[in-house]
């Protein structure tokens, strides 16, 4: 079945950039997506690409796409400590119930 | 405001006693799932729902039960609860574009003691 797989924690300091990886083994992904949780709160939408596409900006946020090696980043433009919460990367081969399958998250820590 | 209701965000119950968690749209969004979250497992997918009546399994359905009798609500049913469904429950619509993604209700924290 699919898997998609991130790294559990990053550290960064506040002003500094951040890159969260995901990489994954569905190669019909339609769509792949970034949600931020932050504590007690449900799964935000962030940003999603498309599978035909490469890279995606939206203002702080950048999402790469290597569908060779099934790789998928976020970096985010001088992080903020409001940036810190748990980013999920998801992956959905569209249509036949649109089923989402996530990452197990990655914990970002925004330090002064 | 455009959003998926869940009730309540938090219970507390005992193994065997039957239990729904209720979740409405507002969105007119055809396509509704419901999805656990465990401790690193991610979110895995429980059940989901294409349009009204029309239903099917997701990755981790067993003792689970949901139904779609009108297109806004979807509940989620625990017909006997045990501690193993312990866990943090999301519900989450969208429409049939992938471009949306589904957006997610707030939660909802179950314990079964």
């Amino acid at each position: 079945g699919e898997d998609v797989e991130q790294s559990l924690f990053l550290s960064v300091r506040e002003g500094d950039s951040s890159v969260i990886n995901c990489t994954y083994t569905d190669s019909s992904s339609t769509y792949l997506y970034w949600y931020k949780q932050e504590p007690g709160a449900g799964l935000q939408l962030l940003t999603y690409i498309f599978s035909n596409m490469d890279m995606k900006q939206d203002q702080r946020l950048t999402v790469l796409l290597n569908k060779k090696d099934k790789h998928l980043s976020l970096r985010i433009a001088d992080t903020q400590t409001g940036d810190s919460a748990i980013y999920f990367c998801a992956e959905s081969e569209w249509g036949g119930g649109n089923k989402l399958t996530f990452g197990t998250g990655t914990q970002l820590k925004v330090e002064l | 405001e455009a959003q998926v209701t869940q009730n309540p965000r938090y219970l507390i119950t005992v193994t065997g006693k039957k239990l729904t968690v209720t979740c409405s749209q507002n969105m007119n969004h055809e396509y509704m799932s419901w999805y656990r979250q465990d401790p690193g497992l991610g979110l895995r997918q429980i059940y989901y729902s294409m349009n009204v009546e029309v239903t099917d399994k997701g990755d981790v359905p067993e003792g689970y039960k949901v139904s779609r009798k009108e297109k806004r609500n979807f509940p989620l049913i625990l017909e006997s609860p045990s501690p193993n469904q312990t866990s943090l429950y999301f519900c989450a619509s969208s429409p049939p574009s992938g471009r949306y993604g589904y957006t997610f209700g707030s939660g909802t924290r179950l314990t079964v003691v």
